[in-house]
């Protein structure tokens, strides 16, 4: 089982451009989270997909969306970059909506200049 | 809304001492916590979770948590700290209905010296 696999590892944007991160939950998982953790904090969650929807949000701005696909796999993208985008973003899975642990995968790391 | 505190920035202890770190949490009805462990620019590692049942959990790597409700607390605590465990601690709440979706402390960094 390779786990949550998230790709690019490392990506540098300039300010202004937009990016997409993937991510392939762990076999058998079909609900996926994604979070950003700035430098030196705790990750915090952006939105949660499920069945191919957003069906959770937190305080992020619509710049940030998503996508998921029907194999589960999944995108966040960002659009306009801000140079406090800067963040490791990690994808976690889970299978299901409830009560279940959440895997991370190992995030990839963005910097915008 | 649900938040969590980690009161200590930065522990540093002695290999082979004892470690307690600290996970203070705010949540408005009974909570999912977890411990998680990161090593430099790696992801999250699940160490324990707590749902319900015995308030003293046993994760891996010799780690345990004691869940008191009293206290709102949930510290993570092991005997005999190896150099290996040196990394950062993060605590979290979730919701028991979506594991998926958890509030993160900000993290205890963890040094080993030998």
């Amino acid at each position: 089982d390779a786990g949550v696999t998230q790709s690019p590892t490392h990506l540098i944007k300039t300010r202004g451009q937009q990016v997409t991160l993937r991510c392939s939950p762990k076999s058998g998982h079909d609900t996926v989270s994604w979070y950003q953790q700035a430098l030196g904090q705790g990750p915090q969650f952006i939105f949660q997909y499920y069945e191919e929807e957003e069906r959770q949000r937190g305080n992020f701005p619509d710049r940030f969306s998503g996508h998921q696909f029907p194999n589960y796999s999944s995108e966040l993208n960002v659009n306009a970059l801000l140079l406090g985008d800067s963040a490791l973003y990690l994808c976690a899975s889970s299978p299901d909506m409830g009560g279940a642990e959440a895997f991370f995968g190992q995030g990839t790391r963005l910097t915008v200049v | 809304a649900q938040s969590v505190t980690q009161p200590d920035i930065h522990i540093t202890v002695s290999e082979g001492a004892s470690l307690e770190l600290r996970c203070n949490y705010s949540y408005g009805a009974t909570p999912y916590l977890f411990w998680y462990v990161q090593s430099p620019g790696q992801g999250l590692q699940l160490l324990l979770k707590y749902f319900s049942g015995d308030t003293l959990v046993q994760g891996i790597k010799g780690f345990e948590a004691e869940f008191k409700r009293s206290q709102s607390s949930f510290n993570l605590r092991k005997p005999s700290v190896h150099w290996s465990d040196a990394a950062e601690y993060f605590c979290a709440v979730g919701a028991n209905t979506n594991a998926g979706k958890s509030t993160f402390g900000d993290g205890t960094t963890l040094t080993v010296k030998p």
